[in-house]
């Protein structure tokens, strides 16, 4: 089976300009995440969907950033406009609830450089 | 409130060697789990092992096994038999399981592991 996949798999961009990061969950994954990683914050939950809706949000750092799952198999995180301190890698995971474990399953990360 | 302590930030092993990570956890929910993750230098988060709070006996996952003691907190990820690729991040995570709750996982801040020839 495929695992979570993440595209790009590197983006460096300018200050001030958008950036969308997009990830498709693992086939009949109900449960999608997005994670930022940096050194000095380690690993943060940004957002969660269940079943394409946004269930908690408190993690997204500020207005600049946003979510959005149009459907099963596919979510975007956008940054707009982009900051320096934005740099870091993102995450996208999914689990399925009811397998007991409810372990999420994580993509490869896009490493983002905003310049 | 849900924390995770990873006391070791780094820590070295001889090939061929059995070493343990420690894991500390505080909740307040009566029925959780436990995750470990690996994190190589490639960057790509993997799960290894997971342990239910209600699980009669550690969980094991080939050369992984945990040392879950429930009374003392901790969830130590145990790997027998060192390889080279086991270099890496080592990401402890808890979630409470009740219903309802919310599906965050609570985070350790890692511990680096480097496996010696």
């Amino acid at each position: 089976d495929a695992g979570v996949i993440q595209s790009p798999r590197h983006e460096v961009t300018e200050m001030g300009q958008e950036v969308t990061l997009r990830c498709k969950p693992i086939s009949g994954h109900d449960y999608l995440f997005w994670y930022r990683q940096t050194m000095m914050r380690g690993l943060e939950l940004l957002i969660y969907f269940n079943n394409n809706v946004p269930i908690d949000d408190s993690g997204m750092p500020e207005d600049r950033f946003s979510a959005k799952m149009p459907n099963a198999s596919f979510s975007t995180l956008k940054i707009q406009p982009s900051e320096p301190r934005d740099s870091a890698v993102y995450f996208c995971a999914s689990s399925r609830p009811g397998e007991g474990t409810d372990t999420q399953y994580f993509g490869p990360g896009t490493r983002l450089t905003v310049l | 409130a849900q924390k995770i302590t990873q006391t070791q930030p780094g820590m070295f092993v001889q090939e061929k060697e059995a070493v343990t990570l420690d894991c500390t956890y505080d909740t307040s929910d009566p029925s959780y789990g436990l995750f470990w993750y690996k994190q190589p230098s490639s960057g790509e988060m993997i799960f290894l092992i997971y342990q239910g709070s209600y699980d009669q006996q550690n969980a094991t996952e080939g050369r992984y096994s945990l040392n879950f003691q429930k009374a003392r907190k901790s969830a130590n990820l145990v790997i027998s038999a060192s390889q080279l690729g086991d270099s890496a991040m080592y990401f402890c995570a808890m979630r409470g399981l009740r219903a309802g709750n919310n599906r965050k996982l609570i985070w350790g801040l890692g511990t680096s592991l480097a496996v010696n020839p």
